[in-house]
C-alpha cells in the first residue's frame, strides 16, 4: 500500500535553532498538507501546497514557517526559529486528484522538541 | 467555523463488547465527515467517511458511522471490539470549499480489557 514517509521521526532542538521536516508524498499525489498536534491537543490545518504554491494557511503559520518543494520529491516544512511552543508532532498529509471525496493519506508524523 | 466535537476522552471496553464512539459537527450545510485512527507510534488512518448518500457508512475494519443530520452527528460504531483496536480515533470535517482544510475533534482514546 502507497504511503506517505516523514524524517525525522523525531527531533530535539535548542530555542532560536532552525528546523527542517521531511516528507515523501505518494508519488502520483499532487496535494500536499502539513498538520500539527500539541500534546493533549487537536490535530490542527498549518498548510496547503499545491503547483508549487501555498493553497491557503492557517493562523498558526505565520513567518517562521515556510514550505517547499526542492526536489520535486520531498516537501519540506522549514520552522527558521524555533520557540517552546512550536514542540508538536507535525503530521505531512497528501492527496490525489480525487476531488474532495479523495482519500488524505497522513505520514507517521515527525515528533518535535524544542528546549 | 466549523467545529467538532468529541465528548468522551477515553473510553474502556471489554474485548467483544459493542463500541460506539460520539463526534459532533458544527456546520451550516452538510459537511464532508471523517473518521480516522491513529495507533501508537502511527499516523492517521483513515476507517471511513461521509459525503452524501446513505447515512450509514461502511469502514475498514469492520467499523460504520452512521450520520444524523437532526442530531448533527456522525457516531463510529463497531459490534464487537477487538484488542487491536485500541487506538486513538478522530473525527473529522471539512466543508467541501477551499483547499481541503480538516477540522479535527479532539480525539477519543480506546482501550480495550481482554
Amino acid at each position: 500500500e502507497p504511503e506517505v514517509t516523514q524524517t525525522p521521526s523525531h527531533q530535539v532542538t535548542q530555542m532560536g535553532q532552525e528546523v527542517i521536516l521531511r516528507c515523501v508524498p505518494i508519488s502520483n499525489h499532487l496535494y500536499f498538507y502539513w498538520y500539527r498536534q500539541i500534546l493533549g491537543q487537536k490535530v490542527e490545518f498549518l498548510v496547503s501546497f499545491y503547483n508549487n504554491e501555498i493553497s491557503e494557511k492557517s493562523e498558526i503559520f505565520d513567518d517562521q514557517f515556510s514550505v517547499e518543494r526542492p526536489d520535486g520529491s520531498n516537501f519540506t516544512l522549514k520552522i527558521r526559529s524555533t520557540k517552546l511552543e512550536d514542540s508538536a508532532m507535525y503530521f505531512c498529509a497528501t492527496r490525489g486528484t480525487g476531488g474532495f471525496g479523495g482519500e488524505l493519506f497522513f505520514g507517521e508524523g515527525s515528533r518535535l522538541t524544542v528546549l | 467555523a466549523q467545529s467538532v466535537t468529541q465528548p468522551d476522552i477515553h473510553i474502556t471496553v471489554s474485548e467483544g463488547a459493542s463500541l460506539e464512539l460520539r463526534c459532533n459537527y458544527s456546520y451550516g450545510a452538510t459537511p464532508y465527515l471523517f473518521w480516522y485512527v491513529q495507533s501508537p507510534g502511527q499516523g492517521l488512518q483513515l476507517l471511513l467517511k461521509y459525503f452524501s448518500g446513505d447515512t450509514l457508512v461502511q469502514g475498514i475494519k469492520g467499523f460504520e458511522a452512521e450520520f444524523k443530520r437532526s442530531q448533527s452527528s456522525f457516531n463510529l460504531r463497531k459490534p464487537s471490539v477487538h484488542w487491536s483496536d485500541a487506538a486513538e480515533y478522530f473525527c473529522a470535517s471539512h466543508s467541501g470549499a477551499g483547499s481541503y482544510q480538516l477540522t479535527f475533534g479532539k480525539g477519543t482514546k480506546l482501550s480495550v480489557i481482554p
